[in-house]
């Protein structure tokens, strides 16, 4: 079975310029979470996709940060403009359905912003 | 009342010895409790994990011991390797996968 997949390994950008990730869940999975983990912290979730509907988007930053799931499977995590402190690895993870029996979240290897 | 406290922040044990993490949360609709191990340079990856219908699981050599009523839980990794030296990471959810949150991680060696 294929996991989590995510795009790109490693990004260095400037602050004020934008940036893009992306995720491929496994196939299957409904929910979608969207995590940020900086250095020497526990992962913090910035958004929670069921399908392609919302279910929690209380601490993404939504001033500069968004995320879309179009057709239920893949997310895109958007940052606009970047601050220096949005330097972090971001995590996709996805889990078969919110409600399931099983509940456990399968992680991508991440995104490493570094942001400069 | 959505955070998870967990301690120690590090920790370093020699090869066989049985490291132990503990873990405390606030919110009482949580009922999910996972455990996640994380490599340098990999996404977390589910260990174990505990629903609060009981007060231990063991799963090989980690053991989660569940104490609901003072709100906390632990992991245990008996006869402990080189190769267990990873960040772990407790986290706690609703039954139906939401308010899920992450603890601070503990950074643990074991010595050969």
């Amino acid at each position: 079975e294929a996991g989590v997949a995510q795009s790109p390994r490693y990004k260095i950008i400037e602050k004020r310029q934008s940036v893009a990730f992306w995720c491929n869940p496994i196939s299957g999975h409904a929910t979608l979470y969207w995590y940020q983990q900086i250095l020497g912290q526990g992962p913090k979730l910035l958004i929670q996709f069921q399908n392609n509907g919302v279910v929690d988007d209380s601490q993404l930053p939504k001033d500069r940060f968004s995320a879309e799931r179009l057709k239920g499977v893949d997310s895109t995590l958007k940052i606009q403009p970047a601050k220096l402190e949005d330097s972090a690895v971001y995590l996709c993870a996805s889990s078969l359905d919110i409600g399931a029996v099983s509940t456990e979240a399968f992680f991508g290897q991440g995104t490493r912003l570094t942001v400069v | 009342q959505q955070q998870v406290k967990q301690s120690p922040q590090s920790l370093i044990v020699q090869k066989g010895g049985i490291p132990i993490i503990n873990c405390a949360y606030e919110n009482t609709a949580f009922d999910y409790f996972p455990w996640y191990q994380q490599f340098p340079g990999k996404g977390p990856a589910l260990l174990i994990a505990i629903r609060p219908d009981v007060s231990e699981k063991k799963e090989g050599r980690f053991t989660i011991s569940f104490n609901k009523s003072a709100k906390q839980f632990s992991l245990h990794i008996m006869d402990s390797q080189p190769g267990d030296s990873a960040t772990y990471f407790c986290a706690a959810g609703d039954n139906y996968g939401q308010n899920f949150v992450f603890g601070p991680g503990t950074r643990l060696s074991v010595l050969p």
